[in-house]
């Protein structure tokens, strides 16, 4: 059981929208600690996709958004493509715990 | 060109000992904080521990706490897992990733090597 809480699987048709939630608690994301995604195709290492909530890094297509209110994250995504086809994870710091926490990944997949 | 590559993972038997190593170049590595991710077979991403650049701060997991010890040596840009008392479940593989700022629970992961596989069975 994770301490975020994500869907284990989304899908959508090309073109589409999709979104995908994480879900914490106020001794991670409710307490102000940042949320990150990330994005691991199959049979590769993880890759950032969004960083400080909403931030994109270069050469992240900006059909990819994130997002943050009270205890959750969503990570919006655009015009699905079919490389879009992987597992997103979403990251935050959890102060209960002391360390760094994981959602347990959303697969999406592309109609 | 950030490069972390991890090596030291193999087939261990429960109980035993193993040590990882991840060598890091394209960056100052002395300037950033550095973490250990595991990923078992099909399943998904834990955080495992994570260090500051100075070592002055050290975190682990509770599934690993007293068993496995992070470490770095940044005059020859590397990290290192030493992991004791190991368990079936301990069997991922393990990725080296680059935080983005010097301390250990701020900040992001914007690089990560390939990963080491560690099998732990009898």
């Amino acid at each position: 059981q994770s301490v975020l809480t994500q869907p284990p699987s989304v899908s959508g048709a090309p073109g589409q929208r999709v979104t995908i939630s994480c879900t914490g608690s106020s001794s991670n994301i409710g307490a102000g600690y940042d949320v990150h995604w990330y994005q691991q195709l199959p049979g590769t290492a993880p890759k950032l996709l969004i960083y400080g909530n909403s931030n994109r890094p270069s050469g992240v297509p900006d059909r990819f958004s994130g997002s943050k209110s009270g205890t959750s994250a969503s990570l919006a995504i655009t015009g699905l493509q079919a490389e879009d086809e992987a597992d997103y994870y979403c990251r935050s710091y959890d102060s209960s715990l002391s360390g760094l926490v994981f959602g347990g990944g959303t697969k999406l997949t592309v109609l | 060109e950030v490069q972390l590559v991890e090596s030291g993972g193999g087939l261990v038997q429960p109980g035993r000992s193993l040590r990882l190593s991840c060598a890091a170049s394209g960056f100052t590595f002395d300037d950033y904080a550095m973490h250990w991710v595991r990923q078992a077979p099909g399943k998904g991403l834990e955080w495992v521990s994570g260090i500051s650049w100075n070592s002055g701060s050290i975190g682990y997991a509770d599934s690993v706490k007293g068993r496995f010890t992070i470490s770095r040596d940044n005059a020859k840009n590397s990290l290192y897992l030493q992991m004791n008392s190991l368990r079936t479940e301990d069997t991922a593989l393990y990725y080296c990733a680059k935080n983005s700022l010097a301390a250990r629970d701020v900040g992001h992961f914007d690089y990560w090597g390939q990963g080491t596989l560690v099998t732990v069975s009898s």
